[in-house]
């Protein structure tokens, strides 16, 4: 069956540090693959997206790796802030565009 | 712009009965998906309208239903309200179907309560 795992536990990191977030999957051949933040009582929030012929997308603090061979995704938050501390969830699509999330990481940034 | 509008925000219901939730898209946008986030499951997705019909299913049951409008704004329906429907209902806009995929915007939901 399909599955999407992310860091099952929650990550506290220091400030500062960079924050590693995983995103794992079974039985999808994705067209790409994106990462939303979401805060308490929110919906999520786009931050990146990457396709299955790219290894590698930078926004600002943020890097997102995708190994189709591995099927996992990395995401990687550089100089991590207590504003960073939110649930990031990553989410696989289909050519039609219907999505598959996982459930999510909680990071904690601690000052 | 203005972003996805849903509406109620909070809604708390007695098991058996019917509730209706409303999704306004970001204007523009003509494909308007439906999910339901619980703390076990996570988000998981309902089904997806564009043009008013219905593209996309996913596995639940037939006590949830939507339909889309002209004017693209969406609605779901849960009938027979059971204890296990309490959750967050997302919808998420986009401009449609292989189109502008950063462009996946959901509004912040309507928390259902069952008792």
């Amino acid at each position: 069956s399909q599955k999407i795992e992310q860091n099952s536990e929650a990550l506290n990191i220091q400030e500062g540090k960079t924050a590693t977030l995983t995103c794992n999957y079974t039985n999808y051949s994705p067209a790409y693959l994106q990462w939303y933040r979401q805060d308490p009582g929110r919906g999520p929030v786009f931050l990146l997206l990457i396709r299955e012929n790219e290894k590698e997308k930078r926004k600002e603090r943020l890097k997102v790796t995708f190994d189709t061979t591995l099927k996992q995704s990395l995401f990687h938050i550089t100089a991590s802030q207590p504003a960073d501390s939110a649930t990031y969830l990553c989410a696989l699509a289909n050519t039609g565009n219907q999505f598959y999330f996982g459930t999510g990481t909680s990071l904690t940034v601690i000052p | 712009k203005a972003g996805v509008t849903q509406t109620p925000r909070y809604l708390i219901k007695t098991r058996g009965q019917q509730v209706t939730l409303s999704c306004s898209p970001i204007s523009g946008h003509r494909s308007v998906s439906w999910y339901q986030q619980t703390p076990g499951q996570g988000l998981q997705f309902l089904f997806e309208y564009f043009s008013e019909t219905q593209r996309n299913k996913g596995n639940f049951p037939g006590r949830f239903s939507g339909r889309q409008f002209s004017n693209s704004r969406s609605e779901m329906n849960v009938s027979t309200l059971e204890l296990g429907d309490s959750a967050l209902y997302l919808c998420a806009s986009s401009p449609g179907p292989g189109e502008a995929e950063s462009d996946y915007t959901f509004g912040s939901g309507t928390r259902l309560t069952v008792v």
